[in-house]
């Protein structure tokens, strides 16, 4: 397996743009989690999808930011517009919640996303 | 409620030494205490993990030590390596929940 493949790998766009960020779980995980890292806040969870269902979007900071998993294999981070503060890692992570290994987080490469 | 609390920010360890992170959670209910570890430009991989019915789990050089009284655990990287230079994330969770993350530790191993 792939493991968790997420692209762009770096992303440089003004302020304004909308940015898409794409995510495709390991195959056989039945959730998704889009995660921001910066230095000053660590590790934030933005959101997380149980069988394409979004379960908790309490982290996704204000309405520019949107997620959507269409399938099991698919999700997209998408902001709009997007703001100098927003430049971080992005992360998106799947795992199978239920089974024996269930709390297994795969972690993808990032995007790394800067907003000028 | 939800937070775990880690430190220290940072670690300098020389090499064949003893690297400790520390982590306090407030909710007794958790019940998945992992730790991950992440290489620069890379995802964060889990490292070792443990359950609170053990107070011990033991990988290699890497050990995990459970406090369920004290609500807290630590990581402990016995003869530490320049390889073993990372960031070093606590996280727990609620039975088959999301994982809430420590703020991390930057470890550096010198030779």
């Amino acid at each position: 397996d792939a493991g968790v493949i997420q692209s762009p790998r770096h992303e440089v766009t003004e302020m304004g743009q909308e940015v898409t960020l794409r995510c495709k779980p390991i195959s056989g995980h039945n959730s998704l989690f889009w995660y921001r890292q910066t230095m000053m806040r660590g590790l934030e969870l933005l959101i997380y999808f149980n069988n394409n269902v979004p379960i908790d979007d309490s982290g996704m900071p204000e309405d520019r930011f949107s997620a959507k998993m269409p399938n099991a294999s698919f999700s997209t981070l998408k902001i709009q517009p997007s703001e100098p503060r927003d430049s971080a890692v992005y992360f998106c992570a799947s795992s199978f919640l239920g089974g024996p290994t269930n709390e297994k987080l795969f972690f993808g490469s990032g995007t790394q996303l800067s907003v000028l | 409620q939800q937070q775990v609390k880690q430190s220290p920010q940072s670690l300098i360890v020389q090499k064949g030494g003893i690297s400790i992170i520390n982590c306090a959670y407030e909710n007794t209910a958790f019940d998945y205490f992992p730790w991950y570890q992440q290489f620069p430009g890379k995802g964060p991989a889990l490292l070792i993990a443990i359950r609170p019915d053990v107070s011990e789990k033991k990988e290699g050089r890497f050990t995990i030590s459970f406090n369920k009284s004290a609500k807290q655990f630590s990581l402990h990287i016995m003869d530490s390596q320049p390889g073993d230079s990372a960031t070093y994330f606590c996280a727990a969770s609620l039975n088959t929940d999301k994982l809430i993350f420590g703020t991390g530790t930057r470890l550096q191993v010198f030779p």
